[in-house]
């Protein structure tokens, strides 16, 4: 059964890092057929996607998020990371984990999130 | 502000149908597949409809997804007290370069 368990640092401070690891079980992150991306909700508001990754290194970054990100893959732990730069009190927020089924053809791309995290809370304060 | 838009919330009273719009445009529902995501109470996210109307493993056929133009639909039949939760629909956006943009959610609440 696939799994995917959040794990980071909780509180992080203004202006600091924000480091986080998704451990994968029942899958491999090395799937070709997969991605496997970050999204995150802050308090109160809706779904944000921030990146994905593809074991080959392809990876696709939220715009918006203004190159302070950065997502790698370590296939020898089955796990994901994501790490942002510069963090503000907008970056407080859960984050999810997910897989993602990012396949194209007739009738356009069918982009989906299969399988989810249960999320991890981090707050950026002082 | 969402690049989908859906309506904030709806309600009906058990045994009734909700249906859950998101509005989009050409360049992400208009030439791509839709999905919609549950979210109960204090829970991750969980895939509901995929590729439009494609229901994963376990999901009962009250909940049918549709697609139409720049638009999806999302409907529940037979509503249910634990069918209260936040949807969500989401799809490729080609002028992002976005994997998934969501709409801002629909909090659906049972009568």
């Amino acid at each position: 059964q696939l799994q995917l368990q959040e794990s980071g640092p909780g509180l992080v401070k203004p202006s600091e890092t924000l480091s986080l690891t998704c451990t994968v079980s029942g899958d491999s992150v090395s799937s070709h057929n997969y991605y496997w991306g970050w999204i995150r909700q802050s308090p109160g508001k809706g779904l944000e996607w921030i990146a994905s990754i593809h074991y080959t290194g392809t990876t696709y970054y939220n715009p918006s998020l203004n190159g302070r990100l950065t997502i790698f893959v370590d296939t020898s732990k089955n796990q994901f990371s994501l790490r942002l730069i510069s963090v503000t009190a907008a970056d407080t927020a859960v984050y999810y984990c997910a897989r993602l089924l990012a396949t194209a053809g007739p009738g356009g791309r069918r982009n989906c999130f299969d399988a989810w995290g249960q999320g991890t809370v981090v707050t950026v304060s002082s | 502000q969402s690049v989908l838009t859906q309506p904030p919330s709806v309600s009906a009273a058990p045994g009734q149908k909700v249906t859950i719009s998101c509005s989009g445009s050409s360049s992400n529902i208009g030439e791509n597949y839709v999905s919609w995501y549950q979210q109960l109470p204090g829970t991750g996210p969980k895939l509901l409809i995929y590729e439009n109307s494609k229901r994963p493993s376990g999901i009962p056929d009250r909940f049918s997804g549709s697609k139409s133009g720049t638009s999806a639909t999302l409907d529940i039949t037979g509503l249910q007290t634990g069918d209260e939760a936040d949807y969500y629909c989401g799809t490729w956006d080609s002028n992002v370069h976005a994997h998934v943009v969501f709409g801002g959610g629909t909090k659906v609440t049972v009568l």
